[in-house]
């Protein structure tokens, strides 16, 4: 019973360089989400997934692109690493029009160097 | 732009008191809310939702609803030294995206 799992728990890019933040779920959620955490500015959503198939930005979607594979699997790419990506990043997904809130993953500690 | 604002603390009580964690929301469809309990380095993990006005008990938690002020809170009595972390209040506005929108947080410290 896995639940919302993310790859990698930690990475260092050098500023310029591309990488793709994996999540997967298995507990057949129809909406998946992208957030970003840092210091004194809470969770801000990236970009999120309502359903399979589609996709949409939402507060912070500069910098970013997302894929949204089938119904469990939601990837975001960062096509040029800049410092300013130095994150915290969850992947989260609900069903149920989110009447009991999201599950989340544990979590991507990036540094862009 | 829908907003969700907590104060950031922190907020220190001594343990076996009972802490307080208020949560206001500026979207008047906002359908239903949540508490997540974030500890330092851990992703959030859910601890109550409430959709109706009034108040939601769940063991030594309580949420409070009241829509009208749009001002949603939680108590938590007999607080132990693991309660000790961020508490984050969320609004889902009720839209076909099911975005949650989320607080900044409450930093809580309970003192041995």
């Amino acid at each position: 019973n896995a639940g919302v799992t993310q790859t990698p728990k930690f990475q260092v890019l050098k500023t310029g360089q591309s990488m793709t933040l994996q999540c997967a779920q298995d507990m057949n959620h129809n909406s998946m989400y992208w957030y970003r955490q840092d210091p004194g500015m809470g969770l801000r959503l990236i970009y999120y997934s309502a359903s399979e198939g589609t996709t949409d930005k939402g507060e912070v979607p500069n910098g970013y692109n997302v894929s949204r594979l089938n119904k469990r699997e939601f990837s975001l790419r960062l096509e040029s690493a800049a410092p300013s990506q130095t994150s915290v990043y969850f992947c989260a997904s609900t069903s149920d029009r989110a009447r009991r809130g999201y599950t989340f993953g544990s979590g991507t500690r990036l540094t862009v160097v | 732009q829908k907003e969700v604002e907590q104060n950031s603390g922190p907020l220190s009580v001594p343990e076996g008191a009972i802490a307080s964690l208020n949560c206001t929301y500026s979207d008047r469809g906002s359908q239903s809310f949540f508490w997540y309990r974030q500890y330092s380095g851990k992703s959030p993990e859910l601890i109550m939702f409430i959709y109706s006005n009034g108040d939601k008990e769940d063991g030594r938690f309580t949420a409070q609803l009241n829509k009208a002020s749009q001002y949603v809170s939680l108590l938590i009595r007999d607080s132990q030294p693991s309660d000790s972390a961020t508490y984050l209040c969320a609004v889902n506005n009720g839209g076909s995206n099911y975005k949650l929108t989320f607080g900044k947080g409450t930093l809580l410290t309970v003192n041995p």
